[in-house]
């Protein structure tokens, strides 16, 4: 079974501050780890997404999110945010292996507000 | 491509009543699946589709039956409405590809039941 944990379930910053969104997961087997954001009233979209390979991964608009295997965590960041990212974040991870196709577990969310 | 669609947006039920969520895809993806989002604990996930003919439970299926009778088209029934039910319902496809295959997510359908 996996399960993970989103440390935070609201983040305010104040416009063109850093972010950073914890994630913290627990699995007994390999994973796949990503990051879906929520805009109010519409369905997720996925943020990014990490795999295999280099541990840093990006999205086309600044967000980044580092794989440490050590501490089971895959917090995402932003150097700079701005008020169109004011929204919810979903962590999840799924099954590297076997035929767990696209079931996502996901985290509780953390509810990031930006204030000018 | 619509993506992923779901009809209503919102609906309102009396307990005991039934109704069934819509959801179509012309992405021609194998796989659909069902959520639930509840306040503080994400999305859960009710049923799941590898193809037309074929679904399986996920973590929380009680109260929910599905049908797979073509690629396109995914509908959740809620035999029974009870206000446990109460939640948005979000309906997601991807390719079988494997748990690597980005998932697509409709706009979601707002549930309350009195």
């Amino acid at each position: 079974a996996q399960s993970v944990t989103q440390l935070d379930s609201q983040v305010p910053v104040f416009e063109e501050a850093p972010v950073e969104l914890r994630c913290n997961y627990s699995s007994s087997v390999s994973v796949y780890l990503f990051w879906y954001v929520q805009y109010p009233n519409q369905g997720l979209q996925l943020l990014l997404k990490y795999l295999s390979g280099s541990t840093l991964v990006k999205s086309i608009n600044g967000f980044e999110a580092e794989f440490n295997k050590s501490q089971t965590s895959f917090h995402l960041r932003k150097p700079s945010v701005h008020i169109s990212d004011t929204a919810e974040y979903f962590c999840a991870v799924s099954d590297a292996g076997g035929t767990s196709y696209g079931k996502l577990t996901f985290g509780q969310g953390t509810i990031l507000t930006v204030h000018p | 491509n619509a993506g992923v669609t779901q009809t209503p947006k919102f609906q309102v039920l009396k307990t005991g009543q039934s109704m069934t969520l819509q959801c179509a895809q012309d992405m021609n993806h194998e796989y659909m699946s069902w959520y639930r989002q509840d306040p503080g604990m994400g999305l859960r996930l009710i049923h799941y589709s590898v193809g037309a003919g074929i679904t399986d439970q996920g973590e929380v299926p009680n109260g929910y039956n599905v049908s797979r009778s073509t690629t396109e088209d995914f509908p959740l029934r809620l035999l029974s409405a009870a206000p446990s039910q109460t939640s948005v319902y979000f309906c997601a496809s991807s390719y079988l590809g494997g748990s690597q295959e980005t998932q697509y997510f409709g706009p979601g359908t707002r549930l309350l039941v009195l």
